[in-house]
């Protein structure tokens, strides 16, 4: 079976730090891979998606960047982080090639930047 | 271009009586439509999809949601509210253009009265 897992699971840096957050999948071959931010009482934003390995759509422009070194690994960052990117990080897979099919999400990371 | 609107971000129900969440869609094309359960600091867990055939679908944990295509809407039911149904629930359209994205509704919490 297909499990997601991303690290770390809380995370407090002060304003101006770098932010690395890894997300791996496995089980699967190939997923569509995607970073999404839920802000306190506010839905869910897609910030990157990913097809492929080094493939990755950028949905919002802000200071994050998202990296796809390997199949099944995801990673958002930040080489500068804001008072604004506090928030839960959650990435989520999908099945390669069907647009329409069921996403999957990991636990969450809780970004407070302080 | 497709959108979700979920009525009544609270939602309070006493334990066994029903459960309705709304969410109403456009799309232009026919939609694959989602519904996701999040508890507390946790990642979303899906309840139930359509795709497409029959238009009742039913899911985890006694949810059903039914696609009415001429009122756009997908509304979420339970016949009888437990307080484990606490938790805050989003709707999703799947984005067909090929995208791979969904869009989220903002999210209704519900909170059960004992």
């Amino acid at each position: 079976s297909q499990t997601i897992h991303q690290w770390p699971a809380t995370l407090v840096q002060p304003v101006g730090s770098p932010l690395s957050l890894e997300c791996t999948v496995e089980g699967t071959s190939n997923p569509n891979l995607y970073w999404y931010r839920q802000a306190a009482g506010r839905g869910l934003q897609l910030l990157f998606y990913s097809v492929g390995i080094g493939q990755i759509s950028s949905e919002v422009p802000q200071n994050l960047s998202a990296s796809r070194p390997q199949d099944r690994q995801f990673i958002l960052s930040s080489k500068k982080l804001l008072l604004s990117d506090s928030g839960f990080y959650l990435c989520a897979w999908s099945m390669s090639g069907l647009s329409t099919d069921t996403q999957y999400f990991g636990p969450g990371t809780r970004l407070t930047v302080l | 271009a497709q959108s979700v609107t979920q009525l009544g971000s609270h939602v309070s129900v006493s334990e066994g009586a029903l459960v309705l969440l709304r969410c109403n869609y456009s799309s232009s094309v026919p939609p694959y439509l989602f519904w996701y359960v999040q508890y507390p600091n946790q990642g979303l867990q899906l309840l139930l999809k359509y795709t497409t055939g029959a238009t009742l679908v039913k899911g985890i944990n006694g949810f059903e949601a039914e696609f009415k295509k001429s009122e756009t809407s997908f509304h979420l039911t339970k016949p009888s509210a437990h307080m484990s149904d606490a938790a805050e629930y989003f709707c999703a359209v799947s984005v067909t253009s090929g995208t791979y994205k969904y869009i989220f509704g903002t999210g209704t919490r519900l909170k059960v009265l004992a």
